[in-house]
């Protein structure tokens, strides 16, 4: 079945920049499939990042977009978060993702891995 | 950008009872862009139901979703213990293409 795993620093210094991978396993990162990013914090919520397809293609959250990128590593079955700027307000719980085969929700997730930024 | 608004904040009910969660959106919602999730303390979210009707693979038949429009339910028929969690409506479209509602905590009276 299909897997996601998060992998990453859990703790970033403000100003910093945040650099997440999620390896997946049970599937082909270069399937005709959407793989996100998710964030999770008590105040605001599930906060979705942004996505991309293996084509390269990428979508992000206009609230979000100046500072994040999301890449794919094909050869290494794996894609990847960047997050510039990081503040206080950026730690979170931080879940990577796969569209459900149905579309237009997330089907597979990661089990999250926290990111804490303090000085 | 579309807000999903879901009610109530908590909901206390017991084994056996039925549960009727909400959620409402600011702007009409295409159904097949409605779905909901089960999350659960220390686990990432699950999907439940997609499509605002349709239960996702393996979910129980207990769960069901209706609505259209701006206003959408998840049902639980006959809450069994391990239905005790936090219950997220999500709809796609808009400049951020998931966005969430802010949760429905149903635990046990």
């Amino acid at each position: 079945q299909v897997q996601l795993q998060e992998s990453g620093p859990g703790l970033l210094k403000p100003s910093g920049t945040l650099s997440l991978t999620c390896a997946v396993s049970g599937d082909s990162i270069s399937n005709n499939n959407w793989w996100s990013w998710v964030r999770q914090t008590p105040g605001r919520g599930l906060e979705w990042i942004g996505e991309i397809h293996q084509s390269g293609n990428t979508n992000y959250n206009p609230s979000l977009k100046s500072r994040v990128t999301v890449s794919v590593d094909k050869s290494k079955n794996q894609f990847s978060l960047t997050l510039s700027s990081v503040t206080a307000a950026d730690t979170a719980l931080y879940y990577c993702a796969r569209e459900a085969s149905y579309g237009y929700s997330l089907g597979y997730w990661g089990q999250g891995t926290l990111v804490t930024v303090s000085s | 950008e579309i807000v999903l608004t879901q009610s109530p904040g908590t909901l206390s009910l017991s084994p056996g009872e039925r549960a009727t969660l909400s959620c409402r959106a600011s702007q009409s919602v295409s159904s097949n862009r409605l779905a909901w999730y089960q999350q659960k303390p220390g686990q990432a979210p699950r999907l439940l139901i997609y499509g605002a009707s349709s239960r996702a693979t393996g979910i129980p038949d207990r769960f069901s979703g209706s609505g259209s429009g701006t206003d959408f339910t998840l049902t639980i028929s006959r809450l069994e213990p391990e239905d005790f969690a936090v219950y997220y409506c999500q709809q796609y479209g808009g400049s951020a293409l998931y966005t969430f509602g802010q949760g429905t905590k149903l635990e046990i009276k």
